[in-house]
């Protein structure tokens, strides 16, 4: 299987549970990043990982927590959530990080619910 | 602050064309991507500007202007098929990704 894969596609979960999301690429790029998109908001970077180090965390609350065990793999785990935390969670990955012609190839994302 | 403005949705007829513009105000410029998302599905690249002018691929083409900060995406020959949102983002001085909210086209026949 070639591209962005992530799992799974939908997920419904109270406020108290613990879950994961999972992304995996198989097109050996070195950068993974996650993205949260809500309706008619741009779309927020959460983390971003380079060569599997974690370069980036842009202010997310630490009920979100990334983990990525090797350059192919990705995983964002979900710890007492909240309603607003609903939101489709996008998986993407980059040949590098910091390139100008940089394209993103995305996963076609989990889409999560918070009861 | 950095900003994306684009319209939130447009409406076309299908064989016709549409330009779906892009404004933007970032601290520095390395870039401006377009992205197109079907319903339900991963956003997937279309176009890359760094230059001005014109960027031409097939039906699609897209255009920059950096003095005025502004980029446009025109397709032609609309089919029902590129009903989708589109995506506007540029990678500003620290390669950091930009993003508007998209733009909804939705096409009739």
């Amino acid at each position: 299987e070639t591209g962005v894969t992530q799992t799974p596609r939908h997920l419904v979960m109270g406020m108290t549970n613990k879950k994961s999301l999972k992304c995996e690429q198989h097109l050996g790029h070195n950068a993974m990043y996650w993205y949260k998109q809500s309706a008619k908001k741009p779309l927020e970077l959460m983390f971003v990982y380079n060569f599997k180090e974690q370069t980036e965390n842009n202010s997310v609350p630490s009920r979100f927590s990334p983990e990525c065990p090797n350059s192919s793999h990705l995983f964002l785990h979900l710890h007492t959530l909240q309603p607003e935390d609903s939101a489709l969670y996008l998986c993407a990955s980059s040949q590098e990080k910091d390139s100008g012609a940089n394209v993103l190839t995305f996963g076609a994302g989990s889409r999560l619910t918070v009861l | 602050g950095q900003n994306i403005d684009q319209p939130t949705e447009m409406t076309a007829t299908e064989g016709a064309i549409v330009q779906i513009n892009c404004t933007y105000q970032t601290s520095g410029f390395n870039g401006l991507f377009w992205y197109q998302q079907h319903a339900g599905e991963a956003p997937t690249f279309l176009s890359y500007n760094v230059l001005d002018g014109l960027e031409e691929k097939g039906r699609f083409s897209s255009f920059l202007s950096r003095s005025k900060g502004y980029s446009y995406l025109l397709l032609k020959e609309l089919q029902m098929k590129d009903s989708a949102s589109y995506l506007c983002a540029v990678r500003d001085s620290n390669y950091q990704l930009i993003w508007g909210a998209g733009t909804k086209l939705i096409i009739k026949p």
